[in-house]
């Protein structure tokens, strides 16, 4: 199947800092890219979706001034948390999907990022 | 707006039994539903994927069906064992390319 990563798998920081996550597809162009968020027990909640060349389309109450989403290429998504709260502490999720890769309109999951604001 | 349901949330069985897993869904204008599997802190890994056309998908010991019309999916998983053990997510994608989840079932097999 289609490879996503992201990177990196975790990361601790300070309250107030900033933390970009990637998320890539190694071996398909992804014409499209979903950022999810998750909780501890809770299931995956979209964010936003993401399509290369375009601003990102957030889901009703995700901040986009607090989550920037820039996807530049058909390989590269990054998610940008500003001035991260100790509250923005989640399990950062990406997904990949593409038209040419599936045409079951598939989505294909990177790993996850761990972030922990302190 | 589309919400699904797993039922039950949480599941133990004995080693070797054979254990169904409930989604449900309340818009049937689907373009297709795909059974995760999710390790504690790990990403998700696509077990099935079964388009609005299609009823059921089988892969090895896991058979997922599909009912669109009353909104409903079941994955069965045939033989367990403890490798099983997981966090199995449904999630149903509309023609618009949006993904919802399920809540999840929580199961444990017990050796």
């Amino acid at each position: 199947g289609a490879v996503v990563s992201q990177h990196p798998s975790w990361v601790i920081c300070k309250s107030g800092t900033s933390v970009k996550i990637e998320c890539r597809s190694l071996d398909f162009q992804a014409t499209t890219m979903f950022w999810y968020r998750q909780f501890p027990k809770q299931s995956l909640m979209l964010m936003a979706t993401s399509n290369e060349g375009s601003k990102a389309t957030y889901e009703q109450g995700v901040e986009k001034d607090k989550f920037l989403i820039n996807h530049a290429s058909l390989t590269l998504s990054t998610l940008t948390v500003t001035s991260a709260h100790p509250e923005d502490s989640s399990f950062y999720i990406c997904s990949a999907s593409s038209w040419d890769r599936s045409s079951y309109n598939e989505q294909f999951f990177g790993p996850g990022t761990r972030l922990t604001v302190l | 707006k589309q919400e699904v349901t797993q039922i039950p949330a949480a599941l133990s069985v004995p080693e070797g039994e054979n254990l169904v897993l409930n989604c449900s869904f309340t818009d049937s204008a689907i373009y297709n539903l795909q059974w995760f599997r999710q390790d504690p802190g790990k990403g998700l890994t696509s077990l099935l994927l079964i388009q609005s056309s299609q009823r059921e998908q089988t892969s090895g010991r896991l058979n997922a069906s599909l009912d669109k019309s009353s909104g409903r999916s079941t994955l069965y998983i045939a033989a367990s064992q403890p490798g099983d053990s997981a966090t199995y997510l449904c999630a149903v994608s509309d023609t618009g390319n949006q993904f919802y989840f399920g809540t999840g079932t929580s199961l444990t097999v017990i050796p």
